[in-house]
């Protein structure tokens, strides 16, 4: 099965870009790469998720390694609000797998 | 109108009982979902379903039985409760489990006393 590997805690400040890494070597062709977040005593989020290129959306951009063995998702200006825990899962075409995530620190 | 809702949001039971949480989603999703977030916050998948058929069965005891009456529910059926079925259990559902957003109920915090 198609792993991920994320920091466990990060920090960053409060209004500046966040980059928050996934590492995922034993990608298949056919896995996309998604990105949830979990906000404090509420179910996991949708933010993203792309197969090979860069993807863009209200929330987040999604840059995508050309050899696709990791990720990192850019949060252009954190705000306090965006202080949850992170997972980067892998969606092969019969498992849907949530790794440990990256709990992200806010500081105001 | 809320797109995954579940019921109930707390449930507090004793051991040996029969207990089952009812999950609905209202936006014409193929496929639906079990998770078990335990106390170290580690969120397993336990089952999925598309169009009312398993295709997901992770290694789960079968005191855990997932019923899906149409396409719109899946609910969690969890029979002769152990203190170690303490969690949270989150219902979802997406259009597929391949390319498109998962929507995630509220939770439900099960405790076994």
């Amino acid at each position: 099965d198609a792993k991920t590997t994320q920091p466990n805690s990060m920090e960053s400040n409060e209004e500046e870009p966040v980059h928050l890494p996934c590492n995922h070597s034993t990608i298949s062709g056919t896995d996309y790469i998604h990105w949830y977040r979990q906000l404090p005593s509420q179910g996991p989020e949708y933010v993203i998720h792309g197969l090979t290129s860069n993807v863009n959306n209200r929330m987040a951009s999604l840059a995508i390694a050309e050899d696709r063995k990791s990720s990192t998702l850019i949060l252009h200006r954190a705000t306090l609000r965006d202080a949850a825990v992170y997972y980067c899962i892998l969606t092969p075409l019969d498992k849907i797998i949530f790794g440990k995530g990256t709990r992200l620190h806010i500081l105001p | 109108d809320t797109a995954v809702s579940q019921t109930p949001k707390y449930l507090v039971t004793q051991m040996g009982n029969d207990k089952s949480i009812k999950c609905e989603q209202n936006l014409g999703h193929d496929t639906m979902y079990w998770y078990k977030q335990d106390s170290k916050k580690f969120l397993k998948i336990m089952f999925s379903y598309n169009n009312k058929e398993l295709i997901i069965n992770e290694t789960v005891p079968n005191r855990f039985s997932p019923k899906s009456p149409d396409k719109a529910h899946l609910n969690l059926h969890i029979n002769s409760l152990e203190l170690g079925d303490s969690a949270v259990y989150f219902c979802a559902s997406s259009q597929n489990h391949m390319d498109t957003e998962a929507f995630f109920g509220q939770g439900t915090r099960l405790t076994v006393v």
